[in-house]
Formats: structure tokens, C-alpha cells, sequence
């Protein structure tokens, strides 16, 4: 199975802050990788897919890089609405694999 | 907008058996894959099983494998969670999501929650 380790596991970050995720997967996937939010209560939503793509209706404040192992999300400018869980997926092979997450709380 | 609503969930005791239910609507449902995704209380997420828009190819984690049956009614617009044998670990939300390829994930729904205990 093909693991997927995000770091940090948390990170506190103002409004108007840049705030970066990583995510490394334990062997390449290309860009089969996409990024969830996940707020308290509520189901995920799909930022990113295929490592860069930004999924329709998504700020563009939000961008995902990388390929093969080691894969980025990056919010420019973090708003308000923007504190949650964030979590990497990987889509290379089944069992599908989720990062542990990413909670981005306010400093 | 494309609708996913998870039924079916509740209390059961271990070694029990439950059927969650996915109604689809809003889209053509027996054109894209489906999956189902938990998510233990205060955990993350693990993918549970997924199936293609015929059922032809399903695909399961080693977590619930011979356990867990996923299947669908495409006529129905429903996808299906068989749940035997259930264990404390199974407790989790439930939720289905959409897959119109490549592994993407881009609607889901609200989740049902299942609880094993006695």
C-alpha cells in the first residue's frame, strides 16, 4: 500500500498568512494526488485534483504542486473560512490512501 | 447540484450486521464510479471500497475485505454498503462519494454514522 505522511500536523497561521502543506508519498504516484477540506461536522470537498488542477469553484487562492513523491498545497492569503482540516489523497492505486490531515487553526 | 444522501446507519452490537444506502440524484448516476470513505470519530479519512459505474470492477480495503459487500442499482440511482461481522473498529461516519475517474473525488455526502458497541 502507498503511505501518505503530511506535514505539519497542525499549523497556526493569521488571516493574510501564507500557509504551505506537504505532502510525501512512500513511493511515485506522477500526479495522481488530490487535497480535501474537511471543517468541523462536515463532509470533505475536493480542492485539487490531479496534483495542480483546481477543482470548479475553488478560490484561486488555493494551488497544489509536485509530482511523483513529494507534493504541495499552498493557500496565498488565508481567509477566514479557510481554518480546518486540509488532507492529500492519493489516486495512483487501490487501496486508495488519505494523508493524516493538516488542521490549519487560527494564531 | 449533484445530491448524495447516506441512510441506513445506527447502533449496533459487534459481530452484527447493518446496509447503508446512497441516493444519488442531480446527475447521471450509472455513468460515474462510487466509493465509500469513514472516518472514525476524531480520526481521518480511510477510503473503504469503491465500484465502477457497470459494477464491473470493486475494490476493497484489507480493513473490511470479506466483510463488507459494496454494490449498486443503477435504475435505482442507490449504491450500497453490505456491512457484516462488524467490529468497534467499524465505528465511523459513513460517506459516499462521486468518482467521475481517475480516482477524483468531487462530491460527497453527509455521512451516516454507524456505531458498533454493545
Amino acid at each position: 500500500d502507498i503511505q501518505m505522511t503530511q506535514s505539519p500536523s497542525s499549523v497556526s497561521a493569521s488571516v493574510g498568512d501564507r500557509v504551505t502543506i506537504t505532502c510525501r508519498a512512500s513511493q511515485g504516484i506522477s500526479s495522481w494526488l488530490a487535497w480535501f477540506q474537511q471543517k468541523p461536522g462536515k463532509a470533505p470537498k475536493l480542492l485539487i485534483y490531479a496534483a495542480s488542477s483546481l477543482q470548479s469553484g475553488v478560490p484561486s487562492r488555493f494551488s497544489g504542486s509536485g509530482s511523483g513523491t513529494d507534493f504541495t498545497l499552498t493557500i496565498s492569503s488565508l481567509q477566514p473560512e479557510d481554518f480546518a482540516t486540509y488532507y492529500c489523497q492519493q489516486a495512483n492505486s487501490f487501496p486508495r490512501t488519505f494523508g493524516q490531515g493538516t488542521k490549519v487553526e487560527i494564531k | 447540484e449533484v445530491q448524495l444522501v447516506e441512510s441506513g446507519g445506527g447502533l449496533v452490537k459487534p459481530g452484527g450486521s447493518l446496509r447503508l444506502s446512497c441516493a444519488a440524484s442531480r446527475f447521471t448516476f450509472s455513468t460515474y464510479s462510487m466509493n465509500w470513505v469513514r472516518q472514525a470519530p476524531g480520526k481521518g479519512l480511510e477510503w473503504v471500497s469503491s465500484i465502477t459505474s457497470s459494477s464491473t470492477y470493486i475494490y476493497y480495503a484489507d480493513s473490511v475485505k470479506g466483510r463488507f459487500t459494496i454494490s449498486r442499482d443503477n435504475a435505482k440511482n442507490s449504491l450500497y454498503l453490505q456491512m457484516n461481522s462488524l467490529r468497534a473498529e467499524d465505528t465511523a461516519v459513513y460517506y459516499c462519494a462521486r468518482e467521475p475517474g481517475s480516482g477524483w473525488l468531487d462530491y460527497w455526502g453527509q455521512g451516516t454514522l454507524v456505531t458498533v458497541s454493545s
